[in-house]
């Protein structure tokens, strides 16, 4: 299965500024994913982002709040923008290879 | 819309003892089922997947699941739970749209005790 590191593991912020996430993986992959996990809950989609197209979001999701970037196969950024202490999560990005890998996921608090 | 349920927040079972974890399913199409687990501070890891075929699917460290079709199931087992098996367990389900992304069930904490 494919290796994946995100970077940061994890921060600190303050409201109203800006993260952005790295997510890089150890082969080409066509689909990378992006997840949010809130404290204590389960896993939501952000949104599905493949190379040389626009990333697809889901309901709920815009990307004036997380714009997401996939320049080549093995690397895409998500960005959490104007943050507000609601943003405080774990933010893990997937790749697919029929069966989905995870990352360690970014562990965000927002002050 | 896909869907998955899993109706028990937590588990408590002895060392030693068998496990389940529950999980049920809605699909529209033919089901592709995963179970994830998630250690503290850790990711998601894979342990097993149904796709098609045999019913009893085997996974990492022990654990198999059974899909069971008529009653739309997929819950996990271990024949003999270990104290190192404590950990955050997510049921899923693949879109059937095509683009497969992945549904997750609300989890459920597996508390496995001396």
């Amino acid at each position: 299965s494919a290796v994946i590191s995100q970077k940061p593991s994890r921060d600190i912020c303050q409201r109203g500024t800006s993260l952005t996430i790295q997510c890089q993986v150890d082969s080409q992959v066509t689909m990378m994913f992006w997840y949010r996990q809130q404290p204590g809950q389960s896993l939501t989609l952000i949104a599905t982002a493949n190379q040389g197209s626009e990333a697809t979001y889901e309901s709920g999701f815009v990307i004036d709040k997380f714009p997401i970037s996939r320049p080549n196969l093995t690397f895409s950024t998500l960005t959490v923008s104007n943050m507000s202490p609601e943003d405080s999560s774990i933010y893990l990005c997937s790749v697919s290879e029929g069966t989905q890998y995870f990352g360690p996921g970014t562990r965000l608090l927002v002050l | 819309a896909q869907s998955v349920a899993q109706p028990e927040d937590q588990v408590n079972v002895a060392e030693g003892n068998p496990l389940t974890v529950k999980c049920t399913y809605s699909v529209s199409g033919n089901p592709y089922l995963f179970w994830y687990v998630q250690y503290p501070n850790r990711g998601l890891q894979f342990l097993l997947k149904y796709i098609t075929g045999d019913n009893l699917v085997k996974g990492s460290y022990g654990f198999e699941a059974e899909f069971n079709k008529s009653q739309t199931s997929f819950h996990l087992k271990k024949p003999s739970a270990l104290v190192s098996d404590s950990a955050l367990y997510f049921c899923a389900v693949r879109d059937d749209t095509g683009f497969q992304k992945l549904v997750f069930g609300t989890g459920t904490r597996l508390l496995v005790s001396p």
